[in-house]
């Protein structure tokens, strides 16, 4: 799987959109990108994942570069809940056991 | 929404006592695996399974016994606990098929005397 480089941490303030980039530059082209976060003392929670076109759900929006070799979560109005650890995650997950390996993300704090 | 539920959320043990840990989801799911998170360690994958009856290891299986006999649930036994199992589990589930997340449920912390 594809290493990936995020910043340790990084501060927004409330309503504001968070940003939060990773670097992936060895991404292989069958890997996805996926992002979780890990809010304290709880489980690890999906927010988004895809492969080379921009994704948006209910929680994220998540754009790769055209070279596919980095990508930014945007967050678009965060809140005080927001406030966790976010992983950047490249594989290529297949129809049997794929092992998830968290990194030491970033850690974003949203303030009042 | 229930998603992924796992009992105890605590939990302490003394060395040689077993125990189990409950995990069940209600998405109907196919894959179902156990993490161990400890700090600096990151995720580590006990065991797994593909579907009902059918369970395989993970990276770190030693000490650990699953069984699997219905889609919805997928305990993981300790038989004799041992201080280094002190840690926190994860289950997490998924669909089958390519590139689809796995959903964790909460954990359960384990304390082992």
């Amino acid at each position: 799987d594809a290493k990936t480089t995020q910043p340790p941490s990084m501060d927004c303030a409330e309503g504001r959109a968070a940003n939060l980039p990773c670097n992936h530059s060895t991404i292989s082209g069958n890997e996805y990108v996926y992002w979780y976060r890990q809010i304290h003392s709880q489980g690890p929670q999906y927010i988004i994942h895809g492969l080379k076109n921009n994704e948006t759900n209910e929680m994220a929006s998540l754009i790769i570069t055209e070279d596919r070799k980095s990508s930014t979560l945007i967050l678009p109005h965060a809140t005080l809940r927001d406030t966790a650890v976010y992983y950047c995650i490249v594989l290529y997950s297949g129809a049997g056991s794929y092992q998830l390996t968290f990194g030491k993300g970033t850690k974003l704090s949203v303030i009042p | 929404n229930a998603g992924v539920t796992q009992t105890p959320k605590f939990q302490v043990l003394k060395t040689g006592q077993s125990m189990t840990l409950q995990c069940a989801q209600d998405m109907n799911h196919e894959y179902m695996s156990w993490y161990r998170q400890d700090p600096g360690m990151g995720l580590r994958l006990i065991h797994y399974s593909v579907g009902a009856g059918i369970t395989d290891q993970g990276e770190v299986p030693n000490g650990y016994n699953v069984s699997r006999s219905t889609t919805e649930d997928f305990p993981l036994r300790l038989l004799s606990a041992a201080p280094s199992q002190t840690s926190v589990y994860f289950c997490a589930s998924r669909r089958t098929g390519v590139n689809q997340p796995q959903h964790f449920g909460d954990g359960t912390r384990l304390s082992i005397l």
